[in-house]
Order: C-alpha cells, then structure tokens, then sequence
C-alpha cells in the first residue's frame, strides 16, 4: 500500500520560478525521505529529514515536515531545466529500514 | 564508488514464460531491496535482504515470484510465469544496513520489462 500522496500530481513551470511539492502520509514516521527520478533512470536521493526535525537545507532544496499534520513539502529554489523529472517522497517507519514511496510529482520545467 | 549494477536493462516476454532480473548492490551494503514500479506510480517493496537473509517479503506474489540473494552479495528476482501485470520497471536498491536512522537506499538504474 502506498504510505504517501502527493500533491500536486503534475507542476509545469518556468525555468527561474521556484516549485513546491506536497506530501501527506497516514502513520507515525522515523523519517521521511525525498527522491528524485530522471526519465528512464533509477531513483536518487536528495535529501532526508528525521522525525524531529522541522526544516532541512541541501543546496537549492528546503523540505520541512510537519508531523502534527503527516506532511512535508519540498521546495526547489530558482529551478532549471534539468529539475524536471519525477519527485518522490517515502517514509521510513522504523520498519527495518523500509520505504513506502508515494505517487508521485511529475516535474516539467520550461526554459 | 561503483553504484548498484542491474542487468538486462530492458527485456521484452510473452505471457506465461519466465524472466530473471539479476542485481549486483554497493559494495559492502548488508541490505538489498527489490522494488515494482508500474508506470505513473511509486515503487512498491517487493523483498528486502539483510546479507543473504529475508526480512520483509510480504508483497511479493510467492505464487510466480521468487528471489535469492546468494552468499550475501548480488541478488536474483524471478518471475515464473509472467503476467501481463508485470509489466514494470523492477528497481534494486541496497543500503548500508537497515534498521539504521539514516537509511538512504541507492538504486540501480532498473530493468524495464514488458510482458506481450
């Protein structure tokens, strides 16, 4: 079963604009991770934030989490073309290491 | 650092036969996962190894699928006999080990299979 939904589903964007993707999970979460996927590619990570942490920084990228509300965003600063790809978010319940991925966010950045 | 290898990368099959994915992960990461992902949807846990141990199998359909992870290090997924359903991307991923706080899972670039 998937743990995460993302929102929205698709985003299209200018290249320079900033791009905001949402994710709501259902249970108590150790962390919650972000990856991204390059058409045709495999997953990569990009950046993990723990339970008890509110918001977390990596170059262009700023995820925060809210666990009263089961979500997080990721937001991607000043986007390029080569941002587009797909965005994941998957939680880690403390499950042995387990990840439950989400839908999904179909990125399309426009230069 | 090498990353995860996989191989084929694409494989093209008719219903009812069989198909074998094969996954070599980091060196040096205990675990390994293999992962469904059908089109426009997230990958889904088939089965997670620890060394050469089964942790978490619960998704995976036992009746046609199957898996090994030989000596602890590359790793084999089956199917037999394949579905039209299982036409996805199967993606290996493995981690330094599990259980742990910081659990950043490094995936293979996947095997695009499409059953006819």
């Amino acid at each position: 079963s998937q743990q995460g939904e993302e929102d929205p589903q698709a985003l299209s964007i200018q290249e320079g604009e900033n791009a905001t993707m949402n994710c709501s999970y259902k249970t108590s979460i150790n962390n919650l991770q972000w990856y991204r996927q390059n058409s045709g590619r495999g997953l990569v990570h990009l950046i993990l934030i723990r339970s008890n942490e509110r918001e977390k920084h990596s170059g262009r990228l700023r995820v925060t989490l809210d666990t009263s509300k089961k979500s997080s965003s990721l937001l991607i600063t000043a986007s390029r073309a080569a941002d587009t790809a797909s965005y994941f978010c998957a939680t880690d319940r403390n499950q042995g290491g387990k990840l439950i991925f989400g839908q999904g966010t179909e990125l399309s950045v426009k230069p | 650092e090498a990353g995860v290898a996989q191989s084929p990368r694409y494989k093209i099959i008719e219903k009812r036969q069989s198909v074998a994915f094969w996954c070599n992960p980091i060196s040096g990461h205990a675990t390994l996962y293999w992962y469904q992902q059908i089109l426009g949807q997230g990958p889904k846990l088939l089965i997670q190894f620890q060394n050469n141990g089964v942790v978490d199998d619960s998704q995976l359909p036992k009746d046609r699928f199957s898996a090994e992870r030989l000596k602890g290090v590359d790793s084999t997924l089956k199917i037999q006999p394949a579905k039209l359903e299982d036409s996805a991307v199967y993606l290996c991923a493995s981690s330094r080990f599990s259980g742990a706080t910081l659990n950043e899972q490094f995936f293979g670039p996947g095997t695009r299979l499409t059953v006819l």
